[in-house]
């Protein structure tokens, strides 16, 4: 069964830092392309990054580039997602999720809140 | 970047009943694979979302025959044969051809 857990969400100010983390088991990691997925508060799902199963190859949302970086470490079966110069209006629930072109499992989301 | 225009974004559906969501695109979706990237997102309350539909038409292990997509191009739509109680979501499309991918605004379906 394939399970995806993420973790590392947190209150934090306007201009801080953070690192999500997304633990996959069920399935062969070092295979895949991941994806992280946000929503906001009350409001609809955003495609963020995603990065190629060996890491060569990352794309971003044009919101989050040049602040945010994918990751990953497939000798952990592990995602990431550094998050830098963050915002208000980066406040939301990441999923990470398998997949980049079809996405078919989500993990049960972070929640980051970016608040003074 | 593409935009996919849902609607109804709001679908009040008696028990029973079909239904129907639309998703336009600004753009093909119709790979030089000869694929056509575009897959629908079930997210019920509370839970994280969920793949329903693959490639437009591709029913994902274990959803209901009640659920289909179909079209083609910039055109396609989600119908439910036979609305249940359990079908209270938000349902999303996502195109997954051009960075970067983007979601629909979702369509909220609820029970009339």
């Amino acid at each position: 069964e394939v399970q995806l857990v993420e973790s590392g969400g947190a209150l934090v100010q306007p201009g801080g830092s953070l690192r999500l983390s997304c633990v996959a088991s069920g399935f062969t990691f070092s295979s895949y392309w991941m994806t992280w997925v946000r929503q906001a508060p009350g409001k609809g799902l955003e495609w963020v990054a995603s990065t190629k199963y060996d890491g060569t190859e990352t794309a971003y949302v044009a919101s989050v580039k040049g602040r945010f970086t994918v990751s990953r470490d497939n000798a952990k079966n592990s995602l990431y997602l550094q998050m830098n110069s963050l915002r208000v209006e980066d406040t939301a629930v990441y999923y990470c999720a398998r997949g980049a072109r079809g996405s078919d499992s989500w993990g049960q989301g972070t929640l980051v809140t970016v608040s003074s | 970047d593409v935009v996919l225009t849902q609607s109804p974004l709001s679908l009040p559906v008696t028990l029973g009943q079909p239904a129907s969501i639309s998703c336009r695109s600004s753009q093909s979706l119709v790979h030089s694979d000869g694929n056509t990237y575009l897959n629908w997102i079930q997210q019920r309350p509370g839970q994280s979302p969920r793949r329903l539909i693959y490639k437009v038409s591709n029913r994902d292990s274990g959803v209901p025959d009640r659920f289909s997509g179909s079209g083609s191009g910039t055109d396609f739509t989600l119908e439910i044969t036979t609305v249940e109680a359990d079908d209270v979501a938000v349902y999303y499309c996502i195109q997954d051809i051009h960075w970067p991918y983007t979601f629909g605004q979702g369509t909220k379906l609820e029970i009339k």
